[in-house]
């Protein structure tokens, strides 16, 4: 069964909105978790590193006001697009490695967000 | 980041056949090749994975190769079927769980 779980499986918000992904691992805790962002028959992207307890690492290139990452607790972290524009639709994944299986990387269903 | 090299961009095989899928890394820090399958609107699935202290792992019909020495690995899929239809990624994790992926592998098999 799946071990990454994300909310919502897909969104659609009005330009201007902000919308929140979360991401949660199930039945174990993860200290660190990895946002990714994939375009249409695209490879994906790393976006950030989720450090719980602490702020965020963005990729270079990602804006970091933009998209607001949280990482609250060791089983959940949260992905805010603010102000979101047309050009913020895309696939959202997130990742977390799996202590308890090697450190094997475990990805979520991923979100589809498109803004209008 | 540090590229992954993935080929071919696309393959088709036929019912049966043997689909192979190459990658090439430079960073020899990686420590961890998984190879992820996706199909469409669906997050990657963990499908098979290598360290470099092993030249071969063999999973049911899936069989990674590594060569440490010429920094490749591949993903051989046996007895392919229009099932195992889907993107297939490969990927090298840098130690901090942080993976760097490859540009993907469209597979495509025929009845």
């Amino acid at each position: 069964g799946a071990v990454v779980s994300q909310h919502p499986s897909w969104v659609i918000c009005k330009s201007g909105t902000s919308v929140k992904i979360e991401c949660r691992s199930l039945d174990f805790q993860a200290t660190t978790m990895f946002w990714y962002r994939q375009f249409p028959k695209q490879s994906l992207m790393l976006m950030a590193t989720s450090n719980e307890g602490s702020k965020a690492t963005y990729e270079q290139g990602v804006e970091k006001d933009k998209f607001l990452i949280n990482h609250a607790s060791l089983t959940l972290s949260t992905l805010t697009v603010t102000s979101a524009h047309p050009e913020d639709s895309s696939f959202y994944i997130c990742s977390a490695s799996f202590p308890g299986r090697g450190n094997t990387i475990y990805f979520g269903e991923g979100s589809w967000l498109t803004v209008v | 980041q540090q590229q992954v090299k993935q080929s071919p961009q696309s393959l088709i095989v036929q019912k049966g056949g043997i689909s192979i899928i190459n990658c090439a890394y430079e960073n020899t820090a990686f420590d961890y090749f998984p190879w992820y399958q996706q199909f469409p609107g669906k997050g990657p699935a963990l499908l098979i994975a290598i360290r470099p202290d092993v030249s071969e792992k063999k999973e049911g019909r899936f069989t990674i190769s590594f060569n440490k020495s010429a920094k490749q690995f591949s993903l051989h899929i046996m007895d392919s079927q229009p099932g195992d239809s889907a993107t297939y990624f490969c990927a090298a994790r840098e130690g901090t769980d942080k993976l760097i992926f490859g540009t993907g592998t469209r597979l495509q098999v025929f009845p």
